[in-house]
């Protein structure tokens, strides 16, 4: 069964302070693994979208990296505004559904 | 110009009743989905039509009832209410397998 563990659960990081977000996976035949931001009371905001191993995207202040078993979502001198919740998904096999991991609630304290 | 939008916004009602969720994109789509994130965050599909045909229905109880006049629309109808459907309900579109661009969520509190 296809199925998305995003760690940790929560982190807290100072304005400034480097670091990244892990989604590990399985799956049978990746199409694509998605990243997405959620604030409260609002509907994910897509980010990246890979598709292959060794690909990577990046946005401003993140960068999101995908191997055969993981992603990650590595966050650069993070500023208050990048707090939010977020989501890591994926589809795989012949649906279109997407797997969603639990998501990471990141804090950024100025 | 908003892509995916739902009505309402906000949805408060008693156990018993029925109710609707409207969902309208713009993106040209061919594909839509009903997603449900409970108390815990956690998001999971429910629905999802192609060209107006059902394609996924991830074992959700048949009180929940998707309608899809068009490609551009998808309605979901709720009968009978039940303390344990409140949730919040996220409408996305998305063509074929390809990035999924949702709503800003209907919150949903059965009373």
């Amino acid at each position: 069964e296809d199925q998305v563990t995003q760690s940790p659960e929560a982190l807290r990081l100072q304005e400034g302070e480097s670091s990244s977000l892990n989604c590990s996976y399985t799956v049978s035949g990746l199409r694509g693994l998605f990243w997405y931001r959620q604030d409260p009371g609002k509907g994910p905001e897509f980010l990246f979208t890979l598709y292959s191993a060794g690909e990577e995207k990046e946005k401003e202040r993140l960068k999101a990296t995908l191997t055969k078993k993981e992603s990650f979502l590595h966050i650069t001198a993070p500023k208050p505004e990048d707090s939010a919740t977020y989501l890591c998904a994926l589809i795989g096999g012949a649906t279109n559904k997407l797997i969603f991991g639990t998501g990471t609630l990141l804090a950024v304290q100025p | 110009d908003t892509a995916v939008s739902q009505t309402p916004k906000y949805l408060v009602t008693q156990m018993g009743n029925d109710k609707s969720i409207k969902c309208e994109q713009n993106l040209g789509h061919d594909t839509m989905y009903w997603y449900k994130q409970d108390s815990k965050k956690f998001l999971k599909i429910m629905f999802s039509y192609n060209n107006k045909e059902l394609i996924i229905n991830e074992t959700v109880p048949n009180r929940f009832s998707p309608k899809s006049p068009d490609k551009a629309h998808l309605n979901l109808h709720i009968n009978s209410l039940e303390l344990g459907d409140s949730a919040v309900y996220f409408c996305a579109s998305g063509q074929g397998g390809q990035t999924q661009y949702f709503g800003p969520g209907t919150r949903l509190l059965v009373l």
